[in-house]
């Protein structure tokens, strides 16, 4: 089935560790994000990839790191210097061009204890 | 102010009610509009994109007002099921496809 897939769904980490999150999709999209959620929050961007080898910061990008070596992954390394790292995280991808929809993964709920 | 804006609810309907949600946003240059729906602890699945025309899709109706910078989502003899929340989101012209999500709306729809 096509589709991205997010690992692990739930992650417990203690404060100082850094951690990765995984992201891939078999859908041939180009573009791929990643967003972070709060209770009572929109979602916000971190980092976007819109090709492989290349990667911006999103309005959240302190604390966060990402790399981008295949179009089908887009790993997600939250470090020791993010804040507050407690959140829900969603990768999403597009498929390029004029197309506007972004597409989510089922989301990693990551845990700082 | 918020770059979208949307009542946060809860609205809680009987089944089979019509319900309206409305979404402001602030950035004229906004191109792309979308209602995503998202169930509690999942990801945010697209509902329908908004043309300015108007569309609709089953049960749900989708309006955009340039102009005045509002979209709505109306959901027409409720199911339980709908029970979830409604995710406004907009993109602006040019760039990289950001797109700028509402907090959402949660609807409870009840027997």
């Amino acid at each position: 089935d096509g589709g991205i897939t997010q690992s692990p769904k739930y992650l417990f980490r203690k404060e100082g560790q850094n951690v990765t999150l995984s992201c891939e999709q078999n859908l041939n999209h180009d573009a791929m994000y990643w967003y972070r959620q709060d209770p009572g929050q929109g979602l916000r961007l971190i980092y976007y990839s819109q090709i492989v080898n290349d990667f911006q910061k999103g309005d959240i990008a302190e604390g966060y790191s990402v790399s981008r070596e295949k179009k089908e992954s887009f790993p997600l390394t939250v470090t020791s210097a993010q804040k507050n790292p407690t959140a829900f995280y969603l990768c999403a991808s597009r498929s390029g061009g004029t197309s506007d929809t972004q597409y989510f993964g089922p989301g990693t709920r990551l845990t700082v204890l | 102010r918020k770059e979208v804006e949307q009542d946060p609810g809860p609205f809680n309907v009987p089944e089979g009610a019509t319900v309206a949600f409305n979404c402001t946003y602030s950035n004229s240059a906004s191109q792309s509009f979308f209602w995503y729906r998202q169930d509690c602890r999942k990801e945010p699945k697209l509902l329908m994109s908004v043309y300015s025309s108007g569309n609709e899709d089953g049960r749900f109706t989708a309006q955009l007002n340039r102009a005045s910078q509002y979209i709505s989502l109306l959901i027409r003899d409720s199911k339980l099921s709908d029970s979830a929340t409604y995710l406004c989101v907009v993109t602006l012209s040019g760039g990289y496809n950001k797109l700028i999500f509402g907090a959402g709306t949660r609807l409870a729809v009840h027997p």
